[in-house]
């Protein structure tokens, strides 16, 4: 079935500095890649989504480019702020209504300042 | 416009009892689906409806069911219940414009 890998954490990085958390899928078809972020606590918020290969999904200084060729949806911000810290979930969507969520494990990010 | 909205936000329940927890969607949003968040498992799916009718279903036994209203709201229930459903169960809601699921902040079920 399909599947999403995400790389392990935690990340752990200073104040502004250059995040990549990498993320690829195993998946039939062309999905749909999505980012979501979860704060303590909280639920799980749509960071950003791409429909097809080679979209460039974009939101609050984070971006990831759907890359078929290399099955990969990987997240990045050139400066990332203590605010960031958080659990970020690559997720691909499956089925026939495209509604059916598939996530990776998650990866935990702590900015210090 | 609101969010999702989930109650109760924290449940404490004892093996063998059932429970059934609430979601009400963002207005407009026809489509409810539910997942379960362990630290073991991460995220998993469980269904989906639209329009009152199951239209997708994750592998979870028979225990775990759901249902959905003429206004969208949505319910899932788990009887019988076991140590192992301990989790936050997620609610998410869609359009049919984009399909983008909006999530609401979970309901933490704890069974001892």
């Amino acid at each position: 079935g399909n599947s999403v890998t995400q790389m392990e954490g935690p990340v752990t990085l200073s104040e502004e500095a250059f995040l990549t958390i990498n993320c690829t899928y195993t998946a039939t078809g062309y999905p749909s890649l999505f980012w979501y972020v979860q704060y303590p606590g909280e639920g799980l918020q749509l960071l950003l989504k791409a429909t097809k290969a080679d979209d460039k999904g974009s939101n609050k200084g984070f971006e990831a480019t759907y890359r078929k060729e290399t099955t990969s949806f990987h997240l990045e911000k050139g400066s990332v702020q203590v605010s960031d810290s958080a659990v970020y979930f690559c997720a691909l969507s499956e089925g026939e209504y495209g509604n059916k969520l598939v996530f990776g494990a998650g990866t935990i990010l702590r900015v210090k300042s | 416009k609101a969010g999702v909205t989930q109650t109760p936000r924290y449940l404490i329940k004892t093996r063998g009892q059932q429970v059934t927890l609430s979601c009400s969607p963002i207005s407009g949003h026809r489509s409810v689906s539910w997942y379960q968040q362990t630290p073991g498992q991460g995220l998993q799916f469980l269904f989906e409806y639209f329009s009152e009718t199951q239209r997708n279903k994750g592998n979870f036994p028979g225990r775990f069911s759901g249902r959905q209203f003429s206004n969208s709201r949505s319910e899932m229930n788990v009887s019988t219940l076991e140590l192992g459903d301990s989790a936050l169960y997620l609610c998410a809601s869609s359009s049919l414009v984009n399909y983008e699921q909006y999530f609401g902040p979970g309901t933490r079920l704890t069974v001892t």
